[in-house]
């Protein structure tokens, strides 16, 4: 594997179940990213993790739980979801957060939810 | 906070042909990086080109390169030589250097004709 590989790729549940989504990157990177994409709204970042801190956005309910058990893996946990929370989820990744000039940020491939 | 403004939200363009995306951001920060981003139907979203604010020269990277023009705060992207398969959403995105937040533009669709 190479890159940022994400999974599931698809993911349907009901409003009461627990799902979690998994991205694991193989880059050697130090940061992770979860972000939100949303029909005909900008991508919307919902998490960081980094060597130095975790970063959340304040404006993420919580109803969606990150975790990040090393560098190399991110998970977002969901429970009690609602309609509007479907979306493409996107995982990224890159070297380093604050202070580096140029650090692209390596997205994977994106999970499909769809909250019935 | 910083806010990427993409004015075109789709375009069409003949095969072999250039094409220009506009690309304008507000920020106060003095050191920050520009990317561009393509996002294809399959959803991920592939890298393109960065500018950084203190980059006297406008990057290239193959078939596409970046009009930056600091002083109006304008990042545009251009492709030449289109191709069928680029067709595809294009992100405008910046990052101010001490901060962790990529911020995005809603994006443009490009259709490429043959």
């Amino acid at each position: 594997e190479t890159g940022v590989t994400q999974t599931p790729r698809h993911l349907v549940m009901g409003m009461t179940n627990k799902k979690s989504l998994k991205c694991e990157q193989h880059l050697g990177h130090n940061a992770m990213y979860w972000y939100k994409q949303s029909a005909k709204k900008p991508l919307e970042l919902m998490f960081v993790y980094s060597l130095e801190e975790r970063v959340e956005n304040n404006s993420v309910p919580s109803r969606f739980s990150p975790e990040c058990p090393n560098s190399s893996h991110l998970f977002l946990h969901l429970h009690t979801l609602q309609p509007e929370d479907s979306a493409l989820y996107l995982c990224a990744s890159s070297q380093g957060t604050r202070g580096v000039a140029y650090n692209e940020q390596f997205f994977g491939p994106g999970t499909r939810l769809t909250v019935l | 906070a910083q806010k990427i403004t993409q004015t075109q939200p789709g375009m069409f363009v003949q095969e072999k042909e250039a094409v220009t995306l506009d690309c304008t951001y507000d920020t106060s920060d003095q050191s920050y990086g520009l990317f561009w981003y393509k996002q294809p139907s399959s959803g991920e979203m592939i890298f393109l080109i960065y500018q950084g604010s203190y980059d006297e020269q406008n990057a290239t990277e193959g078939r596409y390169s970046l009009n930056f023009q600091k002083a109006r705060k304008s990042a545009n992207l251009v492709i030449s030589a289109s191709q069928l398969g680029d067709s595809a959403m294009y992100f405008c995105a910046m990052r101010p250097i001490n901060d962790y937040k990529l911020s995005f533009g809603a994006g443009t669709t490009v259709t490429v004709r043959a």
